[in-house]
């Protein structure tokens, strides 16, 4: 079966603070895709980045970093000096087999002044 | 170029009633993917068609959901007989032949079943 879990359902940072996103998935395919989402409160979906198993370097891109360990079948996001404009619903997502994206149910970050 | 497409953005409508939704994929875009956010959820899949094909409709919810495809176009996700736990925010999405890692997304369609 192929699953994606973030256990943190909502988490409240003040601005500046650090915070990491949890992203746990299950496949048994060894090729295979994992995204991050983030869905701000007027709904749209912004896609933040796709990360193939291959690759299992570490990315970071500004204030955002993503950790990838296969070890441990976890995607986690850290965003670092966090800013009341990440405020939003993060997505972890896996590329299913029949090409859907399988996501997760989402982690709800609040960014208080 | 134009992104995806949906309409409408905001749907109300009576429980009992049909409603059709509508996806305009990026152009050349022959892939195309429908899913459901109910509220406070992550996106749920539903369908997804190669060309006007779908080959596996096992993620539809239930016999009133039905979709189609107008060659590698539109497409139209109908929901006959609405209840009201159809209500959710219907997103669809396109991509390249094989490329289904790269997918683009619409802004969806509010769709609230009275």
């Amino acid at each position: 079966a192929q699953k994606v879990t973030q256990a943190q359902t909502e988490i409240s940072v003040v601005e500046k603070e650090d915070v990491t996103l949890d992203c746990v998935y299950e496949t048994r395919d060894t090729t295979y895709y994992l995204f991050w989402y983030k869905q701000p409160p007027s709904g749209e979906l912004v896609f933040l980045i796709r990360r193939n198993s291959f690759d299992e370097q570490n990315e970071i891109s500004g204030r955002y970093s993503w950790n990838f360990q296969k070890s441990t079948s976890s995607f986690n996001f850290t965003i670092t000096a966090s800013q009341v404009v990440d405020s939003a619903v993060y997505f972890c997502a896996l590329l299913g087999s029949q090409g859907n994206l399988i996501f997760g149910k989402g982690t709800k970050l609040s960014v208080k002044p | 170029g134009a992104g995806v497409s949906q309409s409408p953005s905001n749907k109300v409508t009576e429980k009992g009633k049909d409603v059709e939704l509508r996806c305009d994929p990026i152009s050349g875009h022959t892939a195309l993917y429908w899913y459901r956010q109910r509220l406070g959820q992550g996106l749920e899949f539903l369908i997804y068609f190669q060309g006007n094909s779908a080959p596996d409709k096992s993620g539809l919810p239930s016999d009133r959901f039905s979709a189609e495809r107008t060659g590698e176009s539109v497409s139209t996700l109908t929901i006959q007989r609405t209840q009201q736990e159809d209500s959710a925010v219907y997103l669809c999405a396109s991509s390249l032949p094989a490329r289904a890692d790269t997918q683009y997304f619409g802004p969806g369609t509010r769709l609230t079943v009275l």
